[in-house]
């Protein structure tokens, strides 16, 4: 049980496109679902928290308008990187929350922008 | 108040020695405390976690030791294997509903054959 997909697993997009990455939990409802960002041989980086049906909460310095996330339901949230820079370029991964709080992450999406 | 110390950065066992990697809070309003396991190109896998009401929780070859008078806790990886070798995250958060983690830098955990 506790299982979170992400997809896509890989992405390579051009810069100033935008790209969606969907997070699942597929066995559980998560009412509050993360999105992390990591660099390599770092930490993971807390971008925002979002909970269904209500606006996400956005880590300081993280651009909201930049990184649009929607958690329509209850075992899907979704991350769009609009306008993507290649600095945008990294792992990004999702969590969702248990009834119990504890978090299970996704397989992560590696993003490229060119 | 919100960051967790994690230590060593990196750390070398030998196979079938015990792997101990320490993690130390300031926030007493922590009151779960997870490891994660993370292999390079995934996603952190759920290990063990322990809430602050017991001193100790096992589970297999990991263990978790938590001190709660002076805000550490660790893990120990008995009879450590090759296929253990990975980062280890330590974290915190409260249990209020779903709160977010607080995550240590991570130790990179190499077990030699």
């Amino acid at each position: 049980g506790a299982v979170v997909s992400q997809h896509p697993s890989r992405v390579i997009c051009k810069s100033g496109t935008s790209v969606k990455i969907e997070c699942r939990s597929l066995d559980f409802q998560a009412t509050t679902m993360f999105w992390y960002r990591q660099f390599p041989k770092k930490s993971l980086m807390l971008m925002a928290t979002s909970n269904e049906g209500s606006k996400a909460t956005y880590e300081q310095g993280v651009e909201k308008d930049k990184f649009l996330i929607n958690h329509a339901s209850l075992t899907l949230s979704t991350l769009t990187v609009t306008s993507a820079h290649p600095e945008d370029s990294s792992f990004y991964i999702c969590s969702a929350s248990g009834r119990a709080g504890e978090q299970y992450f996704g397989p992560g999406t590696r993003l490229t922008v060119t | 108040q919100q960051q967790v110390k994690q230590s060593p950065q990196s750390l070398i066992v030998q196979k079938g020695g015990i792997s101990i990697i320490n993690c130390a809070y300031e926030n007493t309003a922590f009151d779960y405390f997870p490891w994660y396991q993370q292999f390079p190109g995934k996603g952190p896998a759920l290990l063990i976690a322990i809430r602050p009401d017991v001193s100790e929780k096992k589970e297999g070859r990991f263990t978790i030791s938590f001190n709660k008078s002076a805000k550490q806790f660790s893990l120990h990886i008995m009879d450590s294997q090759p296929g253990d070798s990975a980062t280890y995250f330590c974290a915190a958060s409260g249990i209020q509903g779903a709160q977010k983690l607080v995550f240590g830098q991570g130790t990179r955990l190499t077990i030699n054959p």
